[in-house]
């Protein structure tokens, strides 16, 4: 099945420590897309990727980072300096239209 | 101004009924547009491509006004089914998708 994956679906962490959450798809785009959506209110982009090796910080980028060494994977790592890490993570890819992954909702206390 | 605007609502409708969103975007030059629809707590998926010269399918129709820079998506014969947040979607050509802010649908019985 063509698609995207997001694991965990749900994570829990300690305030100070760093997170990494995975995003794998096989549809073959080249572009890749992280998102954090907090309750009640849209779409906000963290990261993005066009090209393997290559990333552009979205609207929200400071307290995360990525890597982008497979075409296949883009993951997002939450370090401790983002001050409100609690929010449901999205990973995307497309070339036009996105296609979305089914989320990671994160909670750190 | 924001990017893209749409009105949150949310538009409360009796089983059956026709219901109209609209959204407006402000860049002249945003070149492909979108309606994707989010579950509660679910990932957004997509619902249809708007194209220049309108496009139905089934009970949904998307009109694309670019003089006026709106777009909108009109539901016939709402369902139980259909209550979801709409999010309207449009691709500025910068490599990334500019999302609103999604207007809620509840379906009444």
């Amino acid at each position: 099945d063509g698609g995207i994956t997001q694991s965990p679906k749900y994570l829990f962490r300690k305030e100070g420590q760093n997170v990494t959450l995975s995003c794998e798809q096989n549809l073959n785009h080249d572009a890749m897309y992280w998102y954090r959506q907090d309750p009640g209110q849209g779409l906000r982009l963290i990261y993005y990727s066009q090209i393997v090796n290559d990333f552009q910080k979205g609207d929200i980028a400071e307290g995360y980072s990525v890597s982008r060494e497979k075409k296949e994977s883009f993951p997002l790592t939450v370090t401790s300096a983002q001050k409100n890490p609690t929010a449901f993570y999205l990973c995307a890819s497309g070339p036009y239209e996105q296609y979305f992954g089914p989320g990671t909702r994160l909670t750190v206390t | 101004r924001k990017e893209v605007e749409q009105d949150p609502g949310p538009f409360n409708v009796p089983e059956g009924a026709t219901v109209a969103f609209n959204c407006t975007y402000s860049n002249s030059a945003s070149q492909s547009f979108f309606w994707y629809r989010q579950d509660c707590r679910k990932e957004p998926k997509l619902l249809m491509s708007v194209y220049s010269s309108g496009n139905e399918d089934g009970r949904f129709t998307a009109q694309l006004n670019r003089a006026s820079q709106y777009i909108s998506l009109l539901i016939r014969d709402s369902k139980l089914s259909d209550s979801a947040t709409y999010l309207c979607v449009v691709n500025p050509a910068t490599g990334k998708l500019i999302f609103g802010q999604g207007t809620t649908l509840q379906v009444k019985p």
